[in-house]
């Protein structure tokens, strides 16, 4: 199995730009998450989805939008891009709740300028 | 949603085990107590989860004491590699509304 797929690996975007940034697992988990990561921070959660056709907002959704209409599939759209969105995104996914095993895909780093 | 607290950062060196505590005090009779270990540039990666008591793995041990208003990862003998952050995480997420947060975890750097 590949996990959690992540792509592109590392992006320059311009102020104003859009973007989607691609997530895919293999593990047929019901759970996906994105989160962002700024320098020396923890990670906070940006959008969730419990199932295919089912989404939520975590602590940060302001700027992004999601999707999900396959269980393999979330990916997170950035509109009009600010310097503000420059961070790691890490896509993760889990069988179950929350509090199950996340498994993290390996991280894309958006600059925007 | 319980918040946890932990050690913004710690130094050991190479065979040495390393404890690190997590509070968490206002933690809920269903919520679990959960690891992540992260290296630079790569996402994190489960450590360890435990309930009550003790739990341990191939990796690392968990102790929960009876009140589980704290918990302390153990990493025996550690190495170089061990360098990375760790973070403490409580919850259950049985409810939609219980979303698990991953705080600023605790960096932890082996020295030689």
């Amino acid at each position: 199995n590949a996990g959690v797929t992540q792509t592109p690996k590392f992006r320059i975007l311009k102020i104003g730009q859009s973007m989607t940034l691609q997530c895919t697992q293999d593990m047929n988990h019901n759970y996906m998450y994105w989160y962002r990561q700024d320098p020396g921070m923890g990670l906070k959660l940006i959008y969730y989805s419990v199932g295919a056709g089912i989404t939520d907002k975590g602590e940060v959704p302001n700027g992004y939008n999601v999707s999900r209409s396959t269980t393999e599939d979330f990916p997170l759209r950035l509109e009009l891009a600010a310097p503000s969105q420059t961070s790691v995104y890490f896509c993760a996914s889990s069988y179950g709740r929350f509090g199950n095993e996340q498994f993290f895909g390996p991280g894309t780093r958006l600059t925007v300028l | 949603l319980a918040k946890t607290t932990q050690p913004i950062s710690m130094d050991s060196y190479e065979g040495q085990e390393v404890n690190i505590t997590c509070s968490h005090n206002n933690i809920a009779t269903n919520d679990y107590i959960t690891w992540y270990q992260q290296f630079p540039s790569q996402g994190p990666r489960f450590i360890i989860q435990g309930y009550k008591t003790k739990v341990t793995n191939e990796v690392a041990s968990l102790f929960i004491p009876a009140d589980r208003k704290s918990s302390t990862l153990s990493l025996p003998r550690v190495s170089l590699s061990d360098t990375a952050v760790y973070y403490c995480l409580v919850g259950d997420g049985s409810n939609r509304d219980d979303k698990i947060i991953f705080g600023k975890g605790t960096r932890l750097h082996i020295l030689p």
